[in-house]
């Protein structure tokens, strides 16, 4: 799975969008962007995913570049309870494979 | 539904001690994977199983094993604890679905400590 770098933390403030980059400049044509966050002391938690087109769910948006290499994380009122660390991952359609390959994440901290 | 359940939440244990843990995937969820996470290390993929059986492995020592139960239930043992053992050991469940979607639901975790 292509390797991707983050930020390692960003601030934003309550109410505000929160937009948190990820690059993974290696990626492949069959493999997806997956965004997860871990609010301290729980286990990690989906947010998103996308291969090549937009996309938005009730909790974010994920906008992924024409060229696949970058993608950005919206979230667009983020509250207190947004505070985190967001992992953003690559992988392909392989359902004989289970492994997620976690960076180090960014953690974001929203501020009142 | 319920989720992915993980038991003990809390063990403390010494070294070369061995230890279980165990994990309830969500009802339906066939594919159970394990985790360990650490300060220094992060995020690390254990393995996971798959109707019983070990489909994908990570880059530990045969120390960690697991095994899976018809009921879809994992375990996970360490043997002979050492102190990097020390981790936070998260489980996830997956129902596998064709297409891309690969929607993982994690446990709380079990937060075993190493004296």
């Amino acid at each position: 799975d292509a390797k991707t770098t983050q930020p390692t933390s960003m601030d934003c403030a309550e109410g505000r969008a929160a937009n948190l980059p990820c690059n993974h400049s290696t990626i492949s044509g069959n493999e997806y962007v997956y965004w997860y966050r871990q609010i301290h002391s729980q286990g990690p938690q989906y947010i998103i995913h996308g291969l090549k087109n937009n996309e938005t769910n009730e909790m974010a948006s994920l906008i992924i570049t024409e060229d696949r290499k970058s993608s950005t994380l919206i979230l667009p009122h983020a509250t207190l309870r947004d505070t985190a660390v967001y992992y953003c991952i690559v992988r392909g359609e392989n359902n004989a494979g289970n492994m997620l390959t976690f960076g180090g994440g960014t953690r974001l901290m929203v501020k009142p | 539904k319920a989720g992915v359940t993980q038991t003990p939440r809390y063990l403390i244990k010494t070294r070369g001690q061995q230890v279980t843990l165990s994990c309830s995937p969500i009802s339906g969820h066939r594919s159970v994977s394990w985790y360990q996470q650490t300060p220094g290390q992060g995020l690390q993929f254990l393995f996971e199983y798959f109707s019983e059986t070990q489909r994908n492995k990570g880059n530990f020592p045969g120390r960690f094993s697991g095994r899976q139960f018809s009921n879809s239930r994992s375990e996970m043992n360490v043997s002979t604890l050492e102190l990097g053992d020390s981790a936070l050991y998260l489980c996830a469940s997956r129902l596998l679905v064709a297409g891309g979607k690969d929607e993982q639901f994690f446990g709380p975790g079990t937060r075993l400590t190493v004296l």
